[in-house]
């Protein structure tokens, strides 16, 4: 499977803790994204990176949160002190720049469950 | 980017045409017009996007107005594996902000047997 891999798919933790999540691009795209998705809400736009750059981060990601993509491949998400509001599917997404970029792919998304 | 809008939510019978509006009556002269679904529990599948012309691909087709304030995505033969929420986004394809989406809350598409 050549797609958007994230792991884990699901995470239970208890409020408080550290948790970090992994997203595997696709091999060639150099674009890279976080989204947050909340119940019944569309997935809102967390941080970008452009091979290992990160170019924009949205005011939803607090200090607590921490996004890297050392090697311009794979990228980690970190919340620290975990909070019962922070349980939402995180998802990754990757692109390929160009002058006409086109579709950004999706993961499945990591379902965070802060008790 | 521009504010889309669209109905909450919509049925379907099997075998027909879907037709899911979106009004993005702000669009500006640079903004393409894309639509994404998300079948429920998956991340967002990418469908169609355009300009000004109609657009047709494998998966649906997407009719926006001469005035671009409204446009339509078409699923001409709707099967139960399209029930999904379809999202309507508008952006500015620049090489600053990559592919970065702004979702609304879209359309629940539900394909009846």
């Amino acid at each position: 499977d050549t797609g958007v891999s994230q792991n884990p798919r699901h995470k239970i933790t208890k409020r408080g803790q550290n948790v970090t999540f992994r997203c595997d691009p696709i091999s060639e795209h150099n674009r890279l994204y976080w989204y947050r998705q909340t119940l019944g809400q569309g997935p809102e736009f967390l941080t970008y990176f452009q091979n290992e750059a990160q170019l924009e981060k949205s005011r939803l990601l607090s200090d607590r949160f921490s996004a890297e993509r050392p090697k311009g491949s794979f990228s980690t998400l970190e919340i620290q002190r975990t909070e019962q509001g922070d349980s939402a599917m995180y998802l990754c997404a990757s692109s390929l720049q160009g002058a006409l970029s086109t579709e950004a792919f999706f993961g499945q998304g990591t379902r965070l469950t802060v008790v | 980017d521009a504010k889309t809008t669209q109905p909450t939510s919509m049925d379907c019978a099997e075998g027909r045409a879907a037709n899911l509006p979106c009004n993005h009556s702000t669009i500006s002269g640079n903004e393409y017009v894309y639509w994404y679904r998300q079948i429920h529990s998956q991340g967002p599948q990418y469908i169609i996007h355009g300009l000004k012309n109609n657009e047709t691909n494998e998966m649906a087709s997407l009719i926006i107005t001469e005035d671009r304030k409204s446009s339509t995505l078409i699923l001409p033969h709707a099967t139960l594996r399209d029930t999904a929420v379809y999202y309507c986004i508008v952006r500015v394809l620049q090489e600053t902000s990559g592919s970065r989406l702004t979702f609304g809350e879209g359309t629940q598409l539900t394909v009846n047997p």
